[in-house]
Order: C-alpha cells, then structure tokens, then sequence
C-alpha cells in the first residue's frame, strides 16, 4: 500500500525541547492516528483523531486532524529521556478500495539527550 | 486496554519448514490484521480478518496464509519458510474497520536460516 510522507525522518533534541512532526498524503483521510514503538516492542497507540481540524492532546502529546483532511502533526512539549523512540502516523483513506486498511509513515526517530 | 497477545517474542527456523505464528486478543474485536516491518519499509499489511472464518489480502500475501476458526484467535502461517521472509511479524485487532484504531501486539521477530 501506498505510505505516508512524514517528516523528519529523525530528530535529535535535548531535554526539554518541544518535538514537532507530520503527515501528509495526496489522498483524502477519515481518521488519523499516532503510534509510539519503543526498540522490540509493537506500536502503542498515542492519539487517535477522527474529524477535520480536530486537535485532541495526551498529557505532553498533542495531534491536530488537517482541515483539508490531507495532513495531521503531533507535538510533543518539555520532552523527557523516555520520549525516545519511533512514532508512526497512520491513516484511514476515504476511498472505499482501501476498506480495513491502513497507510502507515515510515516513522520518526526521536532521540532525546540529558 | 486492549490486550493483542502473540505467541513468541523470538523465532527461528529453517527454510522449507511451515511457520505459524499465532494471535490472540481478549476484547471482542472483529477484525485483526497480520504485518510484517521491515527497515526502510515500514509496516505492510499481509493478511486480514473482519469475522471469524473471512480473510482479505492485504499488500504481501504471497507465501503466506490465514487462519481465523475463533473470533479471539488469528494465525499467520508461512507454508515452506524462505529466507526473505525473516521480520518483525505484528499483529493487530480492532473494532470497526473505518473509524476505529488498530491495536497492536508486541510483535515476533523471526529468523528463517
């Protein structure tokens, strides 16, 4: 299946910076959503967005649903060591050949130092 | 929480054998879905499942098959194991196909030798 631009494909911060990164496909969506994979493990669901502009926050985490229904950004504020990790948008497109199915980004390293 | 449960963490096994890896979830949902990860790649769907007995394909089926005799349960089976089909296998479950979102497993990570 076709996968999703995201960006930046890593990011180096230090402890405490707020983290910014984002989806986009050509492809309308009806829902958005974001995952974390820590080194091992399956993805962990962060937040999940089902209405045009909707923005929906997760304790530091907050992801806004793209108003063209093309785009969603997840910001992650005062971030600490255990924000490290692989986060992952996913999208369910509109058209009816791709029922059941997600598209996947390929996924932003973050790495945080002290 | 939802709870997607594989069977093993780690695998390995050698070219021509048959694989199953098995997965299981304890919150009643209809549909699950068989990935596999690979670097550079990102995750691609193999195989899914909306109802017990139903299989879809997804992206990557070929070399491999499904099975889903109960609702909790959905196995992936490679049939004669092959090199390139060493990954990260993920499973996941959900409730409705539109709208709501897919829970994962921890993942198997298998190495065919």
């Amino acid at each position: 299946g076709q996968q999703l631009n995201q960006s930046p494909q890593s990011m180096f911060i230090q402890e405490g910076e707020d983290v910014s990164m984002n989806c986009t496909s050509s492809s309308i969506f009806n829902t958005w959503l974001w995952y974390k994979q820590d080194p091992g493990e399956g993805p962990v669901l962060l937040i999940a967005l089902y209405k045009a502009g909707e923005l929906t926050s997760n304790g530091r985490l907050t992801a806004q649903f793209g108003i063209t229904r093309k785009d969603s950004f997840l910001n992650i504020s005062a971030s600490i060591p255990s924000d490290v990790g692989i986060y992952f948008c996913a999208g369910q497109p509109m058209t009816t050949d791709s029922w059941g199915k997600l598209q996947f980004g390929a996924g932003t390293q973050v790495v945080v130092t002290p | 929480d939802v709870k997607v449960t594989q069977s093993s963490r780690y695998l390995v096994k050698r070219t021509g054998e048959k694989v199953f890896l098995e997965c299981v979830q304890d919150m009643d949902h209809e549909n699950m879905f068989w990935y596999r990860q690979d670097p550079g790649l990102g995750l691609r769907l193999i195989y899914f499942s909306y109802d017990v007995k139903m299989k879809e394909k997804g992206d990557i089926p070929e070399g491999y098959s499904v099975s889903r005799e109960k609702k909790e349960r959905f196995s992936l089976i490679l049939e004669s194991a092959s090199t390139n089909q060493t990954s990260m296998y993920l499973c996941a479950s959900s409730w409705g196909l539109v709208t709501q979102p897919q829970h994962f497993g921890d993942g198997t990570r298998l190495s065919i030798l």
